[in-house]
């Protein structure tokens, strides 16, 4: 089982809908989570932190659920720069230097 | 303020030539990272630098080697490139331990035939 598991897609959408990604991961240990959005052929770039409490960022909503070990990310009203790749990043565990990215999920948001 | 840059942006090798990877940070982070991104997978760690002087492997650390010149400089040599080193090489650094985040340079997109 991988680390951090993430559904690849592609999620086609229309421009305006809503759209949910979720990601696993197995470190029970794992002390903090992240979302990356990575555009094709650039660099990832962080989206936002996901707090245990949940988060809110404009369109963009993160959750953390320890118990079952899951982040997700919700996106309201795509827009078609919404397109890109969602990366889920899992850290922590002893050390701290323990990153783990998922492999992504590609979205692609259609006028 | 540049960030993270990487050269070069673009390489081609022969199996068994080396090469030098270089990263630099302007941000006065203490620690920085090497990636490796390959089709269908995550990012995986090659190397990582803690803080200036120090230097631990990830989790594909073989045929690779780093130097964490200063603070700001992080390179990463192949001694004797192989095909299955063909990748997306990203070198990224953060600004305390590792469960900080990240940022990352361009990337430094490797062929070797």
């Amino acid at each position: 089982r991988k680390e951090v598991e993430q559904d690849p897609g592609p999620f086609n959408v229309p421009e305006g809908a809503t759209v949910a990604f979720n990601c696993t991961y197995s470190n029970s240990a794992s002390q903090s989570f992240f979302w990356y959005r990575q555009d094709c052929r650039k660099e990832p770039k962080l989206l936002m932190s996901v707090y245990s409490s949940g988060n809110e960022d404009g369109r963009f909503t993160a959750q953390l659920n320890r118990a079952s070990q899951y982040i997700s990310l919700l996106i309201r009203d795509s827009k078609l720069s919404d397109s890109a790749t969602y990366l889920c990043v899992v850290n922590g565990g002893t050390g701290g230097f323990k990153t783990i990215f998922g492999a992504g999920t590609r979205l692609f948001v259609k006028a | 303020n540049a960030g993270v840059t990487q050269t070069p942006k673009f390489q081609v090798l022969k199996t068994g030539q080396s090469m030098t990877l270089q990263c630099a940070q302007d941000m006065n982070h203490n620690s920085m990272y090497w990636y490796r991104q390959d089709p269908g997978m995550g990012l995986r760690l090659i190397y990582y630098s803690a803080s200036e002087g120090t230097t631990d492997k990830g989790e594909v650390p073989n045929g690779y080697n780093v130097s964490r010149l200063n603070k700001r400089e992080f390179s990463l040599r192949l001694e004797s490139a192989a095909p299955s080193q063909t990748s997306v090489y990203f070198c990224a650094s953060s600004g305390g331990q590792g469960a900080r985040e990240q940022y990352f340079g361009p990337g430094t997109r490797l062929t070797v035939t």
